[in-house]
C-alpha cells in the first residue's frame, strides 16, 4: 500500500538552528500538508501547497516557516530560527484531486533545546 | 471559525463492548475525517464522510449535516483498537485544512 513516509522520525536542536523536516508523498498525489501536535495539544494545521505554490496557510505559518518541492518528490518545512515552542510532532499528509482521502506519514518529532 | 468537540475525551472498555465517540462542529463543513493515532504518535485515517453512513470491518461512521454532528462506533471491541480516536472537519470555499478535535483516548481492557 502506498505511504508518506517523513524524515527524520526525531530531531534534537538547539534555539536558532534552522531545521529542515522531509517528506516524501504519494506519487500520484497533488495535494500536500503540513500539521503539528505539540505535546498534549490538538493536531494544527500548518500550510497546504497544490501546484507548486502555497494554497492555503495558518497565523502559526510565519516568516520563520517555508515549504518547497524541491524535486518531483520531496515536500520540504523549513523552520529557519527555531524557538523553543517549535517542539512538536510535525506531520506531512498528502491527498489526491479526486477522493480528498488524507494519508498521513508517521510524523517527525522535533525537540527545540 | 470551526470549533470541533469530541466525548468522551477518555473511554475505557472491556473487549467486546460496542463503542461510540461523539464529534460535534460549530459550522458547516465539506467533509469531516475520522482519525486514529497510535500510541506511537502516527495517524492512519479511517473514513473521510460528507454525508450518510460509512462502514469497514467493525468501524461505523455516521454523520448528520443538519446536527452537525458524528458519531464514530466499534463493534466488538478488541485491546487492539486502544488509541486516540480523532474527529477533523474540512470547511467549505476551497479550504484545505482540516480542524481537528481533542482526540478521544480509548483503552480497551482484555
Amino acid at each position: 500500500e502506498p505511504e508518506v513516509t517523513q524524515t527524520p522520525s526525531h530531531q534534537v536542536t538547539q534555539m536558532g538552528q534552522e531545521v529542515i523536516l522531509r517528506c516524501v508523498p504519494i506519487s500520484n498525489h497533488l495535494y500536500f500538508y503540513w500539521y503539528r501536535q505539540i505535546l498534549g495539544q490538538k493536531v494544527e494545521f500548518l500550510v497546504s501547497f497544490y501546484n507548486n505554490e502555497i494554497s492555503e496557510k495558518s497565523e502559526i505559518f510565519d516568516d520563520q516557516f517555508s515549504v518547497e518541492r524541491p524535486d518531483g518528490s520531496n515536500f520540504t518545512l523549513k523552520i529557519r530560527s527555531t524557538k523553543l515552542e517549535d517542539s512538536a510532532m510535525y506531520f506531512c499528509a498528502s491527498s489526491g484531486l479526486v477522493s480528498g482521502e488524507l494519508f498521513f506519514g508517521e510524523g517527525s518529532r522535533l525537540t527545540v533545546l | 471559525k470551526n470549533e470541533v468537540e469530541q466525548s468522551p475525551q477518555n473511554l475505557t472498555a472491556q473487549e467486546g463492548e460496542f463503542i461510540t465517540i461523539n464529534c460535534s462542529y460549530s459550522v458547516g463543513i465539506s467533509a469531516l475525517h475520522w482519525l486514529q493515532q497510535h500510541p506511537g504518535g502516527g495517524i492512519v485515517s479511517l473514513f473521510m464522510l460528507s454525508s450518510g453512513k460509512k462502514k469497514h470491518g467493525r468501524l461505523i461512521a455516521t454523520i448528520n449535516i443538519q446536527e452537525k454532528h458524528s458519531s464514530l462506533h466499534i463493534t466488538a471491541s478488541h485491546p487492539r483498537d486502544s488509541a486516540v480516536y480523532i474527529c477533523a472537519v474540512k470547511g467549505f470555499q476551497g479550504a484545505q485544512k482540516l480542524v481537528f478535535g481533542q482526540g478521544t483516548r480509548l483503552t480497551i481492557n482484555p
